[in-house]
């Protein structure tokens, strides 16, 4: 069960696009179309925003969407918002019943 | 609307034991699995458990098998993580998160905020 790989940080000046990737194996995001993406304000309650690969919940903004290529899946936000400043993590199923999620990537709006 | 709210952390010692409670209201609680996530002071989110929507079947991150206990109580509307033998490294907040779907597609869709719990002597 090793963690999905994100880059530590990324950043963006307000109404750019910024892409943060998450990288797994063929044991997990590889074989799996059940990857979701999460924001989380410290403090706060974590948030879905992306579930199975590319579906947004409704009351997500459109600005988020997700995407997947071999073992490497990837969240977009386009339009940056000083709201989008979060940490933002990915999850993916890895078989046998369990979940493994990605470091986490803090995003920062310039 | 959906609410889910963690308590029963605190300071416990190491080797002691400690029993976190989630409730669940403003949904069909009995319809859903649950979860408990948790993430260690400056680092990432770690899945920790999962319980079907009846009970009867209970999964556990490697870092926690034979330690922790989940289970659920349907006519409380409540899910519980029993945690034993604790170490420094299962400090955390602990979050109990909603399975998204009834069929269980391993992602959540509400979160609570969060019991803050420290193994420390």
């Amino acid at each position: 069960q090793s963690a999905l790989t994100q880059p530590a940080s990324v950043s963006g000046s307000p109404g750019q696009s910024i892409t943060i990737s998450c990288t797994g194996t063929s044991s997990d995001v590889g074989s799996y179309n059940v990857v979701s993406w999460y924001q989380h304000h410290p403090g706060k309650a974590p948030k879905l925003m992306i579930y199975e690969v590319s579906k947004r919940p409704s009351g997500v903004s459109n600005r988020f969407s997700g995407s997947k290529s071999g073992n490497t899946a990837s969240l977009t936000i386009s339009g940056l918002q000083a709201e989008d400043e979060a940490d933002y993590y990915c999850c993916s199923y890895a078989g046998s019943s369990t979940v493994v999620f990605g470091g986490g990537t803090k995003l920062t709006v310039l | 609307q959906v609410q889910l709210v963690e308590s029963g952390g605190g300071v416990v010692q190491p080797g002691r034991s400690l029993r976190l409670s989630c409730a669940a209201p403003g949904f069909t609680f009995s319809d859903y699995a649950m979860h408990w996530v948790r993430q260690a002071p400056g680092k990432g989110l770690e899945w920790v458990a999962v319980i079907s929507y009846d009970g009867s079947k209970k999964y556990y991150a490697d870092s926690v098998k034979g330690r922790f206990t989940i289970s659920r109580d349907n006519s409380k509307n409540t899910v519980y993580l029993q945690m034993n033998s604790l170490r420094p490294e299962d400090t955390a907040v602990y979050y109990c998160a909603k399975e998204g779907t009834r069929i269980q597609l391993w992602w959540f869709d509400y979160w609570g905020q969060g019991t803050l719990v420290t193994v420390s002597s």
